[in-house]
């Protein structure tokens, strides 16, 4: 199985802050990364695919980079409806696999 | 538009079998590429990738459950039922179903249910 790691577990951050969230895959994914946000009570949505593919409706101060075994979901300015639990998942290859997520709360 | 729903006990014993349905709209699951899954969640801890089932009715199953797990499709229904047996607290978590378009998107779940919480106790 592949392991993706994110780190960090938790983040604090204020708003307008720039965030940075690093997932690492155990082998070669390709580009084959989404970015998921996480938020109690709500469905899961999808921000980014393909590494760095904007989803239809997902603010532009979300971004994802990345090749290989090492990706970002940057936040360019921390809104209040971006504190939320954020995963990363490669697609490469089954089992599907996600990274252990990274909460982002207010400082 | 697309939506999916999860529902089936809240409860179940240890050592009983889990039944959820997934009931969709907005899709068909006879659609070249759509395929349904399941994902889980325990309290606490990270996003957890179940089974899979596509159009043509192949289904994928995590490795580490594909003993405990079973899926099937209900086209006409547009449902898609998860067994899951011999229940430990450990499976104690919210269950999501969600969308996947491998044509699309290629195997990511693109859209989710709200899931449904599932505790495993006596």
């Amino acid at each position: 199985d592949i392991q993706m790691t994110q780190s960090p577990s938790t983040l604090s951050a204020s708003i307008g802050d720039r965030v940075t969230i690093t997932c690492r895959a155990s082998q070669s994914i390709s580009s084959r990364l989404a970015w998921y946000q996480l938020k109690p009570g709500k469905a899961p949505k999808l921000l980014i695919s393909k590494t760095s593919s904007l989803e239809s409706g997902v603010p532009s101060r979300f971004s994802g980079s990345g090749s290989g075994t090492e990706f970002t979901l940057t936040i360019s300015s921390l809104q209040p409806d971006d504190f939320a639990t954020y995963y990363c998942q490669q697609y490469n290859t089954y089992p599907l696999t996600f990274g252990g997520g990274t909460k982002v709360d207010i400082k | 538009q697309i939506t999916l729903k999860e529902s089936g006990p809240t409860l179940v014993k240890p050592t009983q079998t889990l039944t959820l349905t997934c009931t969709f709209s907005g899709f068909s699951l006879s659609t070249s590429g759509v395929g349904v899954g399941w994902i889980r969640q325990p309290p606490g801890k990270a996003l957890e990738w179940l089974v899979l089932i596509y159009w043509d009715d192949d289904k994928r199953y995590s490795p580490s459950l594909k003993y405990r797990l079973t899926i099937s499709k209900d086209t006409s229904k547009k449902q898609v039922v998860l067994t899951m047996t011999n229940m430990d607290p450990v499976d104690t978590g919210t269950y999501y179903c969600a969308y996947w378009n491998i044509e699309v998107a290629g195997a990511l779940p693109s859209l989710w249910g709200q899931g449904t919480l599932v505790t495993v106790s006596a």
